[in-house]
This record gives structure tokens, C-alpha cells and sequence, in this order.
């Protein structure tokens, strides 16, 4: 069963730490992303990846950045994590052409305390 | 990618057909039809696209309109494992935003 995985389900942080958030896909899927979902304002794309070492910003990357130096993992990090950035992080990937849409993996609920 | 507005909630007796319409009216012609659904605290899962032929695999069917203003997705047999959140999205096919609205708050009910 193809899967897109998310390191931990559940995270608690302290205000200023830095914070990394893996996800590994086993499909071969270029696209790599990274969203936030949050109560009444739904999907937020924080930042996504067409291809190794390749990133581009989403709607709202202030606060992150990623990585990505092999194809299946995707490294999303909070550099100084802040109590607005509690939130439910979803990894997302998908083949170069959306056909079968997207694959997601099951989410990291981070609270910053 | 295209605006589409579901109904906030409703019911399903357990066994029974669920049919979740979804208006997309501002849809292009190179946009797919596409139905997630989100079971609490799970990440997004596929169940369905489409884009002008109705469709069908072993969740759920599809139905779009001729003017493709408009879809169904049909879940025949609901269970009670198919309460979620469910989300009706047009996305393009080179497209990298995935937006969803607010979906339609879908209870099973035995």
C-alpha cells in the first residue's frame, strides 16, 4: 500500500525551539508539499518541492523552511516555533501530473507551549 | 482553480445511498473534479476524480453534470466508518494549490 508518512503524530514544543518535521513518501512522486490546517481557514500551503533540492513558497512560508535532499523526504522546519504555529501539519505528495491526486499523510498536531 | 460550494452538513442512515452534491460553477475546461474526504484527526484521503464522465471505483461513484457545473458523489452503501468531512475540489492538472473549502460534514447514523 503506497504511503506517505509523517514522522509524529503528536508533538509538544517549548516557544523558540527548532522544530523539524519529516515525511517520507514511497511512491516516487516528485511533488512534495507541506500544509497547515487549521479551524475555519482550512488548507494553508506553506511550501512545496517539484524536485530534489528544489522549493518554492506557498501562501504562507514566513516562520519555515524546508528541505529536501532525496526524492522521498521532505523536511519541513519551524526555526523558532512560536504559539501561532500550532496548528495540524500535513505532508502531501503527487506524480509530476495531479491524475491521481494527491496522497496525504496522516498529520503531525504540534501544540508550541 | 475553480470556487465550489457544498452544503455544511448531513445525515446518513447507515446502509443507505449518501449523495453529496457539490456546485462548482466557475470551473474551467482543463479542471478535474475531485472528492477528498478527512476522518477526524486523519489527513486528507482521494476518494474520486473526474472530468466530464461519471466515474466509479470501490468507494464511491461520480456523477457530473453535462455543463460540469455541477457533481454528485455517491456513496452507495454508507457505514459507519464513513463519517468525515468530505471535500469537493477542481484542480488542474499540472496544478500545485490544493484549496479546500469548508466540505460537507458527513454523520452516519446506525
Amino acid at each position: 500500500d503506497v504511503k506517505v508518512t509523517q514522522s509524529s503524530r503528536y508533538l509538544v514544543k517549548r516557544t523558540g525551539e527548532k522544530v523539524f518535521l519529516e515525511c517520507v513518501q514511497d511512491m516516487d512522486h516528485e511533488n512534495m508539499f507541506w500544509y497547515r490546517q487549521d479551524p475555519g481557514l482550512g488548507l494553508r500551503l506553506i511550501y512545496f518541492s517539484y524536485d530534489v533540492k528544489m522549493k518554492e513558497k506557498g501562501d504562507i512560508p514566513e516562520g519555515y523552511s524546508v528541505s529536501r535532499e532525496k526524492k522521498e523526504r521532505f523536511s519541513l522546519i519551524l526555526e523558532s516555533a512560536s504559539t501561532n504555529q500550532t496548528s495540524m501539519y500535513l505532508c502531501a505528495s503527487r506524480a509530476r501530473v495531479v491524475v491521481y491526486g494527491y496522497t496525504f499523510g496522516s498529520g503531525t498536531r504540534l501544540t508550541v507551549v | 482553480d475553480a470556487k465550489t460550494t457544498q452544503p455544511p452538513s448531513m445525515d446518513c442512515a447507515e446502509g443507505r445511498a449518501a449523495n453529496l452534491p457539490c456546485n462548482h460553477s466557475t470551473i474551467s475546461g482543463n479542471e478535474y473534479v475531485y472528492w477528498y474526504r478527512q476522518i477526524h484527526s486523519q489527513g486528507p484521503q482521494y476518494i474520486i476524480h473526474g472530468l466530464k464522465n461519471n466515474e466509479t471505483n470501490e468507494m464511491a461513484s461520480l456523477i457530473i453534470t453535462e455543463d460540469r457545473k455541477s457533481s454528485t458523489l455517491i456513496l452507495p452503501h454508507a457505514t459507519l466508518r464513513d463519517t468525515a468531512v468530505y471535500y469537493c475540489i477542481g484542480l488542474k492538472a499540472a496544478g500545485n494549490k490544493l484549496t479546500f473549502g469548508g466540505g460537507t460534514r458527513v454523520l452516519v447514523k446506525p
